[in-house]
């Protein structure tokens, strides 16, 4: 069985800040993990994904994340917050290329001018 | 190349009423998902297809719901008879498969109303 854990439902931070949203897994086997943004009324747009290559990931829009295998962790991480980032972000698993997604309960991210 | 299609985008209807949601997925991706999104919370999995077989429904309440996907190629969700608690946001979603594909790519959902 796979879980996702985002620790923070709302994260608020100040326009050019360090943005973290924070992910943590369980998986069975090898997981493959995702990030992926929703804005409001749209679909889920991938940001990056881990796929058992290089641990740490670069994205769309300056979003990168690292694989921690010994935490079970893999954090979403942007240098320098913009206006445009706030939205729901989501991190998700699954056992397999081609197998279902599971989520987490999503962080809303909030930046303030 | 087009993304994923779903319409309708809205739909309101009276509970105890039949509705039906309609996807097209990318051209050439052999496995097909749909999701539901309740406000507030991530996805959770209904329906997984690969091609035309339904490989994953465990999580689809087989009493009102009820999927297709003829052809492998565009599914339909049904809901018959809908209830309030049916209210979210339903997600089609679709991915080459395999070893071949490992994300999946979103439509932008139905959001569904039962009043």
């Amino acid at each position: 069985a796979q879980s996702v854990t985002q620790l923070g439902s709302h994260v608020s931070v100040s326009e050019g800040a360090l943005v973290l949203l924070r992910c943590n897994y369980s998986s069975s086997v090898p997981p493959y993990l995702f990030w992926y943004v929703q804005y409001p009324n749209q679909g889920l747009q991938l940001l990056l994904k881990y796929t058992s290559a290089a641990t740490l990931v670069k994205g769309i829009n300056g979003f990168e994340a690292e694989f921690k295998k010994s935490e079970t962790s893999f954090h979403l991480t942007k240098p320098s917050a913009h206006m445009s980032d706030a939205a729901e972000y989501f991190c998700a698993v699954s056992e397999g290329a081609g197998n279902m997604l599971t989520f987490g309960g999503g962080t809303r991210l909030m930046v303030k001018p | 190349e087009a993304g994923v299609v779903q319409s309708p985008r809205y739909k309101i209807i009276e509970k105890k009423q039949p509705v039906a949601f309609w996807c097209n997925p990318i051209s050439g991706h052999n496995t097909l998902y749909w999701y539901l999104q309740n406000l507030g919370q991530g996805p959770e999995l209904l329906i997984r297809y690969e091609n035309e077989e339904a490989v994953d429904d465990s999580q689809l309440p087989k009493d009102r719901f009820s999927a297709e996907r003829l052809k492998g190629v565009d599914s339909t969700l049904k809901i018959q008879p809908a209830e309030l608690g049916d209210s979210a946001v339903y997600l089609c979603a679709s991915s080459l498969g395999g070893s071949k594909g490992t994300e999946a790519f979103f439509g932008q959902g139905t959001r569904l109303t039962v009043v």
